[in-house]
């Protein structure tokens, strides 16, 4: 049973624009949520998180947004640059729990110049 | 700072065959997982070592994969009989701590199974 839903596996931004990238969770026990950011042939790499207490972080031009009620969350990138192309991971950690994360099926987000 | 090492980056065996996978965490940090990520999946926790002690390993296919900790700094993954669903990549992660500490990855061992 898949808890953390990322249901767009693809997403195409013009340079400078802002990309949108969205991620849905089931579990009500989920109270702290990041994003990964993967290059090919690379392990993942931590770009932002926000704890269940918050709605919104931001950290540059990377801004979380999360939505408890609709159990949402998004990640904003502007200006959308090259560099970002690559794939985004939604992961969830339950409270109290050990800090083993549960992933998403990931988005390819790719820039174009 | 060093990160997560992780060797080899790729392993090419033949079903019912055994594989072991090594990861070198971060110096300090006292948390280490293992991931398996299929392919157009998301990583999926298979262990967590606190120091050389497990604090989950519910999703471990016990009767063929094995990991362990020694001295609580490296971890070998081992597999054995291989199946063609373990065709993985198998990511190894570490963290300072067990609550809400960042998880740094390595660069993940490919695994084909023919």
């Amino acid at each position: 049973d898949q808890q953390v839903k990322q249901n767009s596996p693809s997403l195409s931004v013009q340079e400078g624009r802002i990309s949108i990238l969205n991620c849905d969770y089931t579990n009500s026990m989920f109270d702290y949520f990041l994003w990964y950011k993967k290059y090919p042939a690379e392990g993942p790499t931590f770009l932002i998180s926000i704890s269940s207490i918050k709605d919104k972080n931001e950290d540059g031009r990377f801004t979380v947004f999360l939505n408890k009620s609709a159990k949402h969350l998004s990640l904003h990138i502007v200006p959308s640059q090259p560099g970002d192309s690559a794939v985004y991971f939604c992961a969830a950690s339950v409270r109290g729990g050990a800090n083993n994360l549960f992933f998403g099926t990931g988005t390819r987000l790719t820039v174009i110049p | 700072e060093a990160g997560v090492a992780q060797s080899p980056r790729y392993k090419i065996i033949e079903k019912r065959q055994s594989v072991a996978f090594w990861c070198n965490p971060i110096s300090g940090h006292a948390t280490l997982y293992w991931y398996q990520q299929i392919l157009g999946q998301g990583p999926k926790l298979l262990i967590q070592f606190q120091n050389n002690g497990v604090v989950d390993d519910s999703q471990l296919p016990k009767d063929r994969f094995s990991a362990e900790r020694l001295k609580g700094v490296d971890s070998t993954l081992k597999i054995q009989p291989a199946k063609l669903e373990d065709s993985a990549v198998y990511l190894c992660a570490s963290s300072l701590g067990d609550t809400r500490e960042t998880q740094y990855f390595g660069p993940g061992t490919r695994l084909l199974v023919l």
